[in-house]
């Protein structure tokens, strides 16, 4: 079965780094796209970012462009999300995500989701 | 940008069905998704392109699209139905959530 299994989260100063990661397995990881989406505590869900399967395309959230950076490693079955430059408004628990098989135009659902690791960005 | 608008809150009696809303320009022309959070848990998708179920999804559960409106119907509602469900679109190349609506069943 699947299993999305993210780690890397705790507490950071702001300004500081983190790098979060997150183990695929149960599926043929290559053949898949992958997001990241962040829910803040109390919070609704905000899409944080999107690899295609070989890695070669990738978007962001305007919220997090050019301080977040997705890459993935599929000899490792593992997502990656590098963040830069946090901010208080960063803390959030954030999901692996990996597309359904449900595509239509390129687009498709996100159909597995992980249970999450938390970021806290506080002084 | 893109916005997803989907009212805070509904609330609806056992049995009964639950009407969930989503409305964003011209959201007809996407493919609309919802996804089922319960508290303490990771969101679950509960239907895709509009009206379609993914195999382990109950049948009560269902969508619709009209316009610039979705809508998540949930017909014989059970109290095990009680989450936050969100709606989702794709616009252009990125992805859009709708700020959630949470369902009482009381």
């Amino acid at each position: 079965q699947v299993q999305l299994v993210e780690s890397g989260g705790g507490v950071v100063q702001p300004g500081g780094s983190l790098r979060l990661s997150c183990a695929a397995s149960g599926f043929t990881f290559r053949n898949y796209g992958m997001h990241w989406v962040r829910q803040a505590p109390g919070k609704g869900l905000e899409w944080v970012a999107v690899t295609s399967s070989d890695g070669s395309n990738k978007d962001y959230a305007d919220s997090v462009k050019g301080r977040f950076t997705i890459s993935r490693d599929s000899s490792k079955n593992t997502l990656y999300l590098q963040m830069n430059s946090l901010r208080a408004e960063d803390t959030a628990v954030y999901y692996c995500v990996k597309r359904g098989d449900d595509c239509s135009g390129g687009r498709c659902s996100l159909g597995y989701w992980g249970q999450g690791t938390l970021v806290t960005v506080s002084s | 940008s893109y916005e997803l608008t989907q009212p805070p809150s509904v609330s609806v009696s056992p049995g009964q069905t639950a009407s969930i809303t989503c409305s964003g320009d011209k959201l007809g022309d996407k493919y609309g998704y919802w996804y089922q959070q319960k508290p303490g848990q990771s969101p679950v998708l509960v239907i895709y392109q509009h009206n379609k179920r993914p195999s382990g999804i109950p049948e009560r559960f269902s969508g619709s699209n009209s316009g610039n409106t979705a809508t998540l119907t949930i017909s014989g509602t059970q109290a095990m139905d009680e989450a936050d469900y969100y709606c989702q679109a794709w616009d252009s190349s990125t992805v859009v959530f709708g700020g959630g609506t949470k369902l009482t069943v009381l």
